[in-house]
């Protein structure tokens, strides 16, 4: 099973709001990351979860905040956000796993959360 | 840094044509690299991935790839699309430093349409 989960599916806020986005995987796995996705571009990183440790994008603002209150569930904070931050948020986990002593990890996506700020 | 490039941004294939999708990487230790498919509104699926040994490597829905460490290259490719292959496309491109996943470097993607 290579299942990651995130509700809600879509999410309309005003600029004014407090949400949180909700990603979970049942795989084990040690890793678990945040992408936003605009429109025809491909995803960037936003944070990642690596071995409990958070390491962030310096350029994504401070009004998204992570939280990983467990090593299956991964929180995306969001607070006085603007209409450009507008996209779909993708969710992401991978084991950390290794192949023939090399490091041999493969993220697996959720569907999303489309997100519109108001 | 690591960069993917995708130099399609279009491709139009005719149903039952074969297909190859090119991707160009820069990276300064042995590349991680994947190929994951987007169809509108939704996740990006796995296609396929090279981590080392086999060049070629075969992926779901009849996709392959190949890995040419001369080139900088590893190209998708399919011998007969289906109506159903019309998607996104993005090659990636793993980094990892100090045991820790630094997460995946994508491609601009590909815009794949298929022709009755």
């Amino acid at each position: 099973d290579t299942e990651v989960t995130q509700t809600p599916k879509h999410l309309v806020m005003g600029m004014t709001n407090k949400k949180s986005l909700k990603c979970e995987q049942h795989m084990g796995h040690r890793a678990m990351y945040w992408y936003k996705q605009k429109a025809k571009k491909p995803p960037e990183l936003m944070f990642v979860y690596s071995y409990e440790k958070l390491s962030i994008n310096e350029s994504v603002p401070s009004r998204f905040s992570p939280e990983c209150p467990n090593s299956s569930l991964l929180n995306l904070h969001l607070h006085a956000l603007q209409p450009e931050d507008s996209a779909l948020y993708l969710c992401a986990s991978s084991s950390l796993g290794t192949s023939g002593g090399n490091l041999a990890d493969t993220q697996y996506f959720g569907p999303g959360t489309r997100l519109t700020v108001l | 840094a690591q960069s993917v490039t995708q130099p399609d941004i279009h491709i139009t294939v005719s149903e039952g044509a074969s297909l190859e999708l090119r991707c160009n990487y820069s990276y300064g230790a042995t590349p991680y690299l994947f190929w994951y498919v987007q169809s509108p509104g939704q996740g990006l699926q796995l296609l396929l991935k090279y981590f080392s040994g086999d060049t070629l490597v075969q992926g779901i829905k009849g996709f392959e790839a190949e890995f040419k460490r001369s080139q900088s290259s590893f190209n998708l490719r399919k011998p007969s699309v289906h109506w159903s292959d019309a998607a996104e496309y993005f090659c990636a491109v793993g980094a990892y430093s100090g045991g820790g996943a630094d997460g995946l470097t994508f491609g601009k993607g590909t815009h794949l349409i298929i022709q009755p």
